[in-house]
């Protein structure tokens, strides 16, 4: 069974600063995507950045990066920059390629919180 | 390029009836899945849909249904509500094309339908 936790339930950070949201899974399945998500109060999930599981650079969306360190089963979610607008909570998630793993499985997320 | 549209956006009912909620995909994705968001369940996948066949299900009760039309809209029904049917209801469309792992799989999300149940 696939697994993702997000240890950080809150996360403080001024404006303009960088900060990380830390995100470990599990998997059995050695084929899988790791993926980052916003959630702003007004509900909408916006998806940030997509890491594969084979792939030997670590992804990069504008402000944002995806850590990735396979053998730790670690893909933090770093933002550089903070913005006021980068308010919101935040979700890691994970995709296998067979049977049940392929249903997406989600943290519980982190509240990220931009101090001016 | 229109994104994923949910209908109602918001809606209170009481124990025991029905509701049905709508989902149009983003124009060529031929998957939806659905998810209930609560706060002390987090995100939980309902099911997935691709080409009006369910491919996968979650873990909830069989009053939990959904179904998928051949234009790819989905919509999904909560018979006998109950409270802790209370929750955003979130859909999302994916092409669901190549491999699971393929970023061209991503989730496109919808606003979702906040439910209250008195």
């Amino acid at each position: 069974a696939q697994k993702i936790t997000q240890t950080q339930p809150g996360m403080f950070v001024q404006e303009k600063e960088a900060v990380t949201l830390d995100c470990t899974y599990d998997t059995s399945d050695p084929s899988y995507g790791l993926f980052w998500y916003k959630q702003p109060s007004s509900g909408e999930m916006i998806f940030l950045i997509y890491q594969g599981s084979y792939d030997q650079q670590n992804a990069t969306e504008g402000r944002y990066s995806l850590n990735f360190q396979k053998a730790r089963k670690s893909a933090n979610l770093v933002i550089s920059a903070s913005q006021l607008g980068d308010s919101a909570m935040y979700f890691c998630a994970m995709r296998g390629v067979s049977g049940g793993s392929y249903i997406p499985t989600f943290g519980r997320g982190t509240s990220l919180i931009v101090h001016p | 390029k229109a994104g994923v549209t949910q209908t109602p956006r918001y809606l209170i009912k009481t124990r025991g009836q029905q509701v049905t909620l709508s989902c149009s995909p983003i124009s060529g994705h031929r998957s939806v899945s659905w998810y209930q968001q609560t706060p002390g369940q987090g995100l939980q996948f309902l099911f997935e849909y691709f080409s009006e066949t369910q491919r996968n299900k979650g873990n909830f009760p069989g009053r939990f249904s959904g179904r998928q039309f051949s234009n790819s809209r989905s919509e999904m029904n909560v018979s006998t509500l109950e409270l802790g049917d209370s929750a955003l209801y979130l859909c999302a469309s994916s092409p669901r094309t190549g491999t699971a792992t393929s970023g061209a799989n991503v989730l496109t999300f919808g606003a979702g339908s906040r439910l209250t149940v008195l």
